[in-house]
């Protein structure tokens, strides 16, 4: 089967750096992504790792370890509009591509 | 920049009556999909559709569920006899032959 944790919330000081911690068990791997969703909202997508490393994006960084089944997202200089959901997801095993997604963190930036 | 639709934003119901949610996937999008996120918990997956056929569901998406692209650009999901449990954010989702999939905005559905 496949199994995703992420920390429930976390809270964050505007103009900080944050870093949300993700771990994952699956029989088969093709990728990670991470969506950013605000109250109400679809997740709208910010990053997809596929092989060990980091990547970076402006001010946000997704990292991978296979090895490890874990993976990070790095936020530098925190806005209070960055106070989300932060999901992690992986592709289930079966070719139909579906995503499976953890529960989510949900970030509060404070001033 | 393209992005998927879907409609109504908003559906109220009475239990055992049947709704269609309606979505229009990003034109040259191939693979289609609806989840669901119940108020307060995280998103879940209900079917995949591809090449005009589901190619995968979930145990949530039972015979009170369908799916249609009726006329190669709408995707709808149909509840046959909606259940309070049904209440939910429905989203609608599309994706080309790469992996990563956009979200419509959702159908928030409410079961009185």
């Amino acid at each position: 089967g496949q199994n995703i944790d992420q920390p429930t919330e976390m809270t964050a000081t505007e103009g900080a750096i944050v870093q949300i911690n993700c771990t994952y068990q699956t029989s088969g791997f093709n990728g990670l992504f991470w969506y950013q969703q605000h109250a109400g909202e679809a997740p709208t997508f910010l990053s997809y790792n596929v092989l060990d490393g980091l990547e970076e994006k402006g001010r946000f960084s997704s990292f991978l370890s296979r090895s490890k089944g874990y993976s990070y997202l790095l936020l530098k200089e925190l806005q209070m509009k960055d106070s989300a959901s932060y999901l992690c997801a992986v592709p289930g095993v079966n070719q139909g591509g579906k995503l499976i997604f953890g529960q989510g963190t949900e970030l509060s930036v404070k001033p | 920049e393209p992005e998927v639709t879907q409609t109504p934003s908003h559906q109220v119901t009475q239990m055992g009556q049947e709704v269609i949610l309606r979505c229009v996937p990003i034109s040259n999008h191939l693979y289609f999909y609806w989840y669901r996120q119940i108020l307060g918990q995280k998103v879940e997956f209900l079917v995949s559709f591809y090449n005009n056929e589901i190619s995968e569901k979930s145990e949530i998406f039972d015979d009170q569920f369908s799916v249609e692209r009726p006329d190669g650009s709408n995707f709808t999901l149909k509840i046959r006899s909606t259940k309070l449990e049904d209440s939910a954010m429905y989203f609608c989702a599309s994706r080309r032959t790469e992996e990563t999939q956009y979200f419509g905005p959702g159908t928030r559905l409410l079961v009185l």
